[in-house]
């Protein structure tokens, strides 16, 4: 079945950097579209990136454009999130998902999530 | 304030119909697909609805989704006590070039 496991997360002090990983298995990787999706404490998801199949094509949330990065290692079926400058309200649990087959924004399979607190 | 706006609470009886609304403009409900999610507590969100009033599988006929303009519902027929939750819709927004969440509504069951 379908597995996304997140990890690298952890409390960070405002301007630090965390980098956060996802395994996935149970299905080709490398054809879904794959997105980064938070969840601050009490709010609602704030979808973060998305990265095609090949990694070609990636979108980001205007709130963290040129502080994030997203990349996606087939070999290792992996999905990272490489982040940078970290704010105090980039505190949230954050999700790896698979977009369903043929879609890029809609999110079939969820991970259980990794928690980043920011801050002093 | 989030982009696309849903109440912030709903409720109902076992058995009653209850529909939770989604407002957005035309730059994303107005051009795009929209997309429900149902969060139980402590859980990751499930995807409930795609692309306006499609249901995966698995996903009761009980809930239905609808679009007209720049607005979007979810339908919950026969409300169960399981389906208490949160619920958020989602869509492209042209404008932003992202993919934009409701800022969700809570469903009690009473």
């Amino acid at each position: 079945q379908v597995q996304l496991v997140e990890s690298g997360g952890g409390l960070v002090k405002p301007g630090g950097s965390l980098r956060l990983s996802c395994a996935a298995s149970g299905f080709a990787f490398s054809d879904y579209y794959m997105s980064w999706i938070r969840q601050a404490p009490g709010k609602g998801p704030e979808w973060v990136a998305y990265i095609s199949r090949t990694g070609m094509t990636i979108f980001y949330a205007n709130s963290v454009k040129g502080r994030f990065t997203i990349s996606r290692d087939s070999a290792k079926n992996s999905l990272d999130l490489q982040m940078h400058s970290l704010r105090v309200d980039d505190t949230a649990l954050y999700y790896c998902a698979r977009a369903a087959y043929g879609s890029g924004i809609i999110f079939d399979h969820w991970g259980q999530g990794t928690l980043v607190a920011v801050s002093s | 304030q989030s982009v696309l706006t849903q109440p912030p609470s709903a409720s109902g009886t076992p058995g009653q119909r209850v529909t939770i609304s989604c407002s957005g403009s035309r730059s994303n409900i107005g051009s795009n697909s929209v997309h429900w999610y149902q969060q139980l507590p402590g859980m990751a969100p499930k995807l409930l609805m795609s692309d306006d009033n499609e249901r995966p599988s698995g996903v009761p006929d009980r809930f239905s989704g609808s679009k007209s303009g720049t607005s979007a519902s979810l339908a919950i027929s026969g409300l169960q006590s399981e389906d208490e939750a949160d619920y958020y819709c989602s869509a492209w927004d042209d404008s932003l070039s992202g993919l934009v969440f409701g800022g969700g509504t809570k469903l009690t069951v009473l």
